[in-house]
């Protein structure tokens, strides 16, 4: 059973216009997300995150927005620019997890193309 | 700065060989990690290690091995290969000082025929 889903395996934007990525979890006790970006044939790299105690974080062109009753989370770019078309994965954790395994449930990814 | 490094980058093997992909970091972190990225599936979690010397199991180990004698190194194993380990593999790691973020590699592309 999928508990981190993005449902969109594709999106294309205009550049310049803002980009949505969606995610939906189905654990409630998920309490930290996050947002890789990966270029093909690299490493995911690290993006954005949100503690379950916020509901938006922001850090430049890029915010993401947690409806926690929802169950929800959003990524949003803007302006989108050619360099943001990557595979973007949405990861949740239980941040209460220690000594264990890191936690973190990942999305099967949105490939994100930035139309010029 | 060096981050998370993986040896090698491209490797092809035949059924039943094994062989051992590397993963080293320069961060003193205690945490590393090994995933698997496949077409529509996503990272999948292999084993991981919270430090030198502890290792466990995580979502899908069948078919790998790992060790951590150190703090810097954190081998994968694969014993005899078979066709469904043609995949990417992902090193990662962290530190408790990061929370649950981890940081990945640049990845290992497998290829088992």
């Amino acid at each position: 059973d999928q508990q981190v889903k993005q449902n969109s395996p594709s999106l294309s934007v205009q550049e310049g216009r803002i980009s949505i990525l969606n995610c939906d979890y189905t654990n409630s006790m998920f309490d930290y997300f996050l947002w890789y970006k990966k270029y093909p044939a690299e490493g995911p790299t690290f993006l954005i995150s949100i503690s379950s105690i916020k509901d938006k974080n922001e850090d430049g062109r890029f915010t993401v927005f947690l409806n926690k009753s929802a169950k929800h989370l959003s990524l949003h770019i803007v302006p989108s620019q050619p360099g943001d078309s990557a595979v973007y994965f949405c990861a949740a954790s239980l941040m209460g997890s220690g000594g264990g395994a890191d936690g973190l449930t990942f999305g099967k990814g949105t490939h994100l193309i930035i139309q010029p | 700065n060096a981050g998370v490094t993986q040896t090698p980058k491209f490797q092809v093997l035949k059924t039943g060989q094994s062989m051992t992909l590397q993963c080293a970091q320069d961060m003193n972190h205690e945490y590393m990690s090994w995933y698997r990225q496949d077409p529509g599936m996503g990272l999948r979690l292999i084993h991981y290690s919270v430090g030198a010397g502890i290792t466990d199991q995580g979502e899908v180990p069948n078919g790998y091995n790992v060790s951590r004698s150190t703090t810097e190194d954190f081998p994968l194993r694969l014993l005899s290969a078979a066709p469904s380990q043609t995949s990417v593999y992902f090193c990662a790691s962290k530190t408790t000082l990061s929370g649950n973020t981890i940081y990945f590699g640049e990845g290992s592309w497998l290829t088992v025929v």
